[in-house]
């Protein structure tokens, strides 16, 4: 299976703040990529998908960009609803994989 | 609008089994690709099975020949009988649909907790 990786595994920032969040595959992954945020208790839901692709009603301070291994998820001026866990996940091959999250705390 | 509601979770012993449902309105299982996602506690997200549009399924090696994955159209529901439980499998499953095969997956139910403990 193919191997997602994500860093940092924690971030601590503060409102207005610009983030990013790395995901890197263990193999080209071309731009089969998405991207999720999770609040605790929640189900998880679809920010970016194909890579940098902006799913209906995601907020424009969601961004996403990569091909190949590497790929990043960034969000310009953090709001306060913005503080989650997010998740990257691939969908090259027909066994999908998720990165171990990325837990975005307020500073 | 689109809702998926899971059922059926529990605490159950190593070794027992159990039935998850998912119940969808708003889309039709047997035109979608639906899948089930599991978080063990603390943990990442894990794409378990998976039935097609056309009624093919697929497993993770984690649970192949233990879970079975299915759907009753008439009842627009799907399913995943799980058999030979054990502790590792404790996670909230969660119904799913995907864009693909492999997703991304783009509606997700509410999720239920299935405990494998004694």
């Amino acid at each position: 299976d193919i191997q997602m990786t994500q860093s940092p595994s924690t971030l601590s920032a503060s409102v207005g703040d610009r983030i990013t969040i790395t995901c890197r595959a263990s193999q080209s992954i071309s731009d089969w990529l998405a991207w999720y945020q999770q609040k605790p208790g929640k189900a998880p839901r679809l920010l970016i998908y194909k890579a940098s692709s902006l799913q209906t009603g995601v907020p424009s301070r969601f961004s996403g960009s990569g091909s190949g291994t590497e790929f990043t998820l960034t969000i310009t001026s953090l709001q306060p609803d913005d503080f989650a866990t997010y998740s990257c996940q691939h969908y090259y091959t027909y066994s999908p994989t998720f990165g171990q999250g990325t837990r975005l705390e307020i500073k | 609008e689109v809702q998926l509601v899971e059922s059926g979770g529990g605490l159950v012993q190593p070794g027992g089994s159990l039935r998850l449902s998912c119940a969808v309105s708003g889309l039709t299982v047997s035109s979608n690709f639906m899948t089930w996602v599991r978080q063990a506690p603390g943990k990442g997200l894990e794409s378990v099975s998976v039935i097609h549009s056309g009624g093919g399924t697929s497993y993770a090696d984690s649970v192949k020949g233990r879970f079975t994955i299915s759907r009753d159209n008439s009842k627009n529901m799907v399913y995943l009988q799980m058999n030979s439980l054990r502790a590792e499998d404790t996670a909230v499953y969660y119904c799913t649909r995907g864009i693909a095969v492999a997703g991304p997956f783009d509606y997700w139910g509410q999720g239920t907790l299935v405990t494998v403990s004694s």
